[in-house]
Formats: C-alpha cells, sequence, structure tokens
C-alpha cells in the first residue's frame, strides 16, 4: 500500500536550517510527482510547490522562494523540504502529498512539526 | 495568482442534515477542483477530484458539482465522522487552497 513515512518533530533556533524528509513506499517513486503543503498552527493549507520526481525540478509558489528547497534521493525513495535561516512564523506542520496529476494530492504524509523558538 | 474563496467559513450542523460548502475561484479553473477533509491532528484525505469523481474508499454521501468558477460540496446525510474541516484547492494553475470550513456539531 502507498505510503510516505515523514521524519520526527524538529525544534530549532531563529536563524538554524531545517531538513525533512518524505520516505516513499509501495510505489514507483518516479512515477509521481510530490508536493510540499503547510499549515500554520491553528490555520488553513497553503500549497508550497512541487518536485518532479522524474526531472528533478522544482516550482515554488509565491512566498516560499529564497528560503525553501526541495529535493530528491530517488535511490530511497525520499524527497525533502529545507528550510533555511528559519524564523519564528516558519513554525507550522509540513505535509508532503503524492501528486498523480497536476497538483492533485492523493496521499500524504503524516506532517512534520517544525517549532521556531529562541 | 487565481485565489480560491470559500463559505461560509464555519457552519453548525447535526447528525443527518444535508450540507453544503461552496467554493469560488477569482478565475476559471475548469474543472480542476479537489475537495479535501482533514480532522484535528491528521493530515488531510482526498474526498472529490475533478470537481465531482469520487475517490476510491469515500462514501457516496460526498458529492461534488460545478465548474469555472463556482463549486460545491455536498454531504447528503452527516454522519457523525464527518465532522471536519473540508478544504477546496485548484489544481488547473497552481495548488492553491481554500481557507476551509469547518463543519461543527449543533
Amino acid at each position: 500500500q502507498v505510503q510516505l513515512v515523514q521524519s520526527g518533530s524538529e525544534l530549532k533556533k531563529p536563524g538554524a536550517s531545517v531538513k525533512v524528509s518524505c520516505k516513499a513506499s509501495g510505489y514507483t517513486f518516479t512515477t509521481y510527482a510530490m508536493n510540499w503543503v503547510r499549515q500554520a498552527p491553528g490555520q488553513g493549507l497553503e500549497w508550497m510547490g512541487w518536485i518532479s520526481t522524474n526531472t528533478g525540478n522544482p516550482t515554488y509558489a509565491q512566498g516560499f522562494t529564497g528560503r525553501f528547497v526541495f529535493s530528491l534521493d530517488t535511490s530511497v525513495s525520499t524527497a525533502y523540504l529545507q528550510i533555511s535561516s528559519l524564523k519564528a512564523e516558519d513554525t507550522a506542520v509540513y505535509y508532503c502529498a503524492r501528486d498523480p496529476n497536476s497538483r492533485l494530492l492523493d496521499y500524504w504524509g503524516q506532517g512534520t512539526l517544525v517549532t521556531v523558538s529562541s | 495568482d487565481i485565489q480560491m474563496t470559500q463559505s461560509p467559513s464555519s457552519l453548525s450542523a447535526s447528525v443527518g442534515d444535508r450540507v453544503t460548502i461552496t467554493c469560488r475561484a477569482s478565475q476559471s479553473v475548469s474543472s480542476y477542483l479537489n475537495w479535501y477533509q482533514q480532522k484535528p491532528g491528521k493530515a488531510p484525505k482526498l474526498l472529490i477530484y475533478a470537481a465531482s469523481s469520487l475517490q476510491s474508499g469515500v462514501p457516496s454521501r460526498f458529492s461534488g458539482s460545478g465548474s469555472g468558477t463556482d463549486f460545491t460540496l455536498t454531504i447528503s446525510s452527516l454522519q457523525p465522522e464527518d465532522f471536519a474541516t473540508y478544504y477546496c484547492q485548484q489544481s488547473y494553475s497552481t495548488g492553491a487552497f481554500g481557507q476551509g470550513t469547518k463543519l461543527e456539531i449543533k
């Protein structure tokens, strides 16, 4: 069965970096794109962008350029989200989600809570 | 960018009620409109894709309709497990979500 398993919660200080992983299983990793979605505490879902698992080409939504980087290691069927120069407002749950067709999100990871606090 | 607006933002209803949630796009998204359900502390779950197609395993009391800029999600007879937050999402250009509709027990 399709599973996306994300890395565990992180507590970081402002200015630090964090790398969240999303390991896929139960399907051919390079057949489906991967999207990332942010949810700040008590808030709605924000689409961050997506990465082609075929080409490795990322696309970032407005507001997620510069400090946010999507990457892949196809040898271990894993997608990554790296956030640099962390700010308190980056505190959120970050989800990866499988994309079979143009930003349709059919399977989701369990989410990774990133807390940024001094 | 295309903006998605849901109404209402919150809704109180009783078990057995018929409920409709509306989603409006700032410009046409054709039928590239999806609906998700999220329960507290859990990841979102895909309910409806392409405006009206029911995702596998989703109960038939859920239905979607619309095209262009105006869409609806209908739950024909609310069950206790349906109390959650619902999001629309356009997949026409980006993957932007609406702000969500919280469905609460009356």
